[in-house]
C-alpha cells in the first residue's frame, strides 16, 4: 500500500494567514493527488483533484501543488470557516489511501 | 437534489450482524462507484473499497477483505454494507460516498475522486 504522511498533524493560525499542508508518498503517485476538508461533525467534502484542479464550488484561496512524491495544499488567507481537518488521498493504485490528516485552528 | 442518504446509528452486541445502506438519489446510481470510508471516534479516514451497482463488481482494500461485504440493489438504488459477526473494533463512522471522474487539464487522463458523500452511520458495538 502507498503510505501518505502529512504534516503538520495541526496548527494553528491566525484569520488572514497563509496556512500550507505538506503531503508526503511513500512512493511516486505522479498527480493523482486529492484534497478533503472535513468540518467537526460532518462528512468530508472534495477540495482539489488532480493535485491542483478546484472542485466546483470552492473557494480561490484554496490550491494544491507538486508531484510525484511531495505535494502541498495552501490557503492563501485562512477564513474562520476553514477550521476543519485536511486529508489528502491518492488514487495512483488501490487501496486508496488516505493521509492521516491536519488539524487546522484559528489562533 | 443529488444526494446520497445513509441509515440510522446502529448499536449492536459482539458477535450479531449487521447490514447498513446508502441510498443515491438525483443521479445514475448504476453508472458510478459507489466507496465506503470508515472513521473510527477522533481517528482518520480509511478506504475500504468500492462497488459497482451496475454489476455489483467489487474492489476492497485488503484491510478489509474478509471482514465486511459490500453489496447492491441496482433497482432501488441503494448500496450496503455488512458484517456477519461485529466485534468492538468496528466501532465507528461509516461513511458510502460516489465516485466521480474528473480529467486532467493538461494530459487529459482520468481522476477519480468521492465527490458525494453521505452524512454517516455511526456503529457502535458493544456488550
Amino acid at each position: 500500500d502507498i503510505q501518505l504522511t502529512q504534516s503538520p498533524s495541526s496548527l494553528s493560525a491566525s484569520v488572514g494567514d497563509r496556512v500550507t499542508i505538506t503531503c508526503r508518498a511513500s512512493q511516486s503517485i505522479s498527480n493523482y493527488l486529492k484534497w478533503y476538508q472535513q468540518k467537526p461533525g460532518k462528512a468530508p467534502k472534495l477540495l482539489i483533484y488532480a493535485t491542483s484542479s478546484l472542485q466546483s464550488g470552492v473557494p480561490s484561496r484554496f490550491s494544491g501543488s507538486g508531484s510525484g512524491t511531495d505535494f502541498t495544499l495552501t490557503i492563501s488567507s485562512l477564513q474562520p470557516e476553514d477550521i476543519a481537518t485536511y486529508y489528502c488521498q491518492q488514487s495512483y493504485n488501490t487501496p486508496r489511501t488516505f493521509g492521516q490528516g491536519t488539524k487546522v485552528e484559528i489562533k | 437534489e443529488v444526494q446520497l442518504v445513509q441509515s440510522g446509528a446502529e448499536v449492536k452486541k459482539p458477535g450479531e450482524s449487521l447490514k447498513i445502506s446508502c441510498k443515491g438519489s438525483g443521479y445514475n446510481f448504476t453508472n458510478s462507484w459507489i466507496g465506503w470510508v470508515r472513521q473510527m471516534p477522533g481517528k482518520g479516514l480509511e478506504w475500504m473499497g468500492i462497488i459497482y451497482p451496475g454489476d455489483s463488481d467489487t474492489r476492497y482494500s485488503p484491510s478489509f477483505q474478509g471482514q465486511v461485504t459490500f453489496s447492491a440493489d441496482k433497482s432501488i438504488s441503494t448500496a450496503y454494507l455488512q458484517w456477519s459477526s461485529l466485534r468492538a473494533s468496528d466501532t465507528a463512522m461509516y461513511y458510502c460516498a460516489r465516485q466521480g471522474y474528473y480529467y486532467d487539464n493538461i494530459d487529459s487522463s482520468p481522476h477519480d475522486a468521492f465527490d458525494l458523500w453521505g452524512q454517516g452511520t455511526m456503529v457502535t458495538v458493544s456488550s
